[in-house]
């Protein structure tokens, strides 16, 4: 069965750097998310990626996180300046983008540390 | 804005009981909701969906919702738990009057734990 998968599993990055979580979304959808769910609260919609460019982002998604889809199977999610509250679990997610499709495949997740 | 509310944060029951983990939400229209289960260190899994039509649907491993309208309410349930059903269990919603929103809005989830 098809699946979402993300890299790496647990990133461990200093405040102020950068870090760069990827994810491989199921390859026939069109619908690309990211979510975060910080240690103990709720999961949290950030941004939503269609034909190449953001759909949707969510207040948490300011400045300092960028979305881009650099070949045909990847999508990268960068934090440019990393903060200690940044550090959370990253799912990424997708779905079909047709018009009965509703559901969002989530991937396994990247646990970010931010120290 | 549309919300969802998960009351319980943990819910007991034993082996071969009934389970049910409750699930209320708000929406300016019709709900799209969804149920999604997460194992430890493990990503949210779908369980179910309720789009349109019979307001009792039913998902993998056993698990049905039923969504009732008047009480904004999509209770995730079973007839009889098992010990591998202990989980985290999320409830969340899609609200498809704002058709240019797909973006999930999830419950603070529900600890299921189903003893032996």
């Amino acid at each position: 069965e098809p699946e979402v998968t993300q890299t790496p599993s647990h990133q461990v990055t200093q405040m102020g750097q950068e870090v760069i979580l990827r994810c491989v979304p199921i390859s026939n959808h069109l619908y690309f998310y990211w979510y975060r769910q910080i240690l103990g609260q709720k999961v949290e919609f950030l941004v939503s990626f269609y034909n190449n460019e953001i759909s949707e982002k969510s207040e948490i998604f300011d400045d300092q996180f960028s979305v881009e889809r650099p070949d045909g199977s990847n999508f990268t999610l960068k934090i440019r300046s990393t903060k200690l509250e940044d550090s959370a679990m990253y799912f990424c997610a997708s779905s079909e983008g047709t018009a009965n499709s509703y559901e969002q495949y989530f991937g396994p997740g990247t646990r970010l540390t931010v120290t | 804005a549309q919300s969802v509310a998960q009351p319980e944060d943990q819910v007991n029951v034993a082996e071969g009981n009934p389970l049910t983990v409750k699930c209320t939400y708000s929406v300016s229209g019709n709900p799209y909701l969804f149920w999604y289960v997460q194992y430890p260190n493990r990503g949210l899994q779908f369980l179910l969906k309720y789009i349109t039509g019979d307001n009792l649907v039913k998902g993998s491993y056993g698990f049905e919702a039923e969504f009732n309208k008047s009480q904004t309410s999509f209770h995730l349930k079973k007839p009889s738990a098992l010990v591998s059903d202990s989980a985290l269990y999320f409830c969340a919603v899609r609200d498809p009057q704002d058709t240019g929103r797909r973006a999930l809005t999830f419950g603070s989830g529900t600890r299921l734990q189903v003893q032996p």
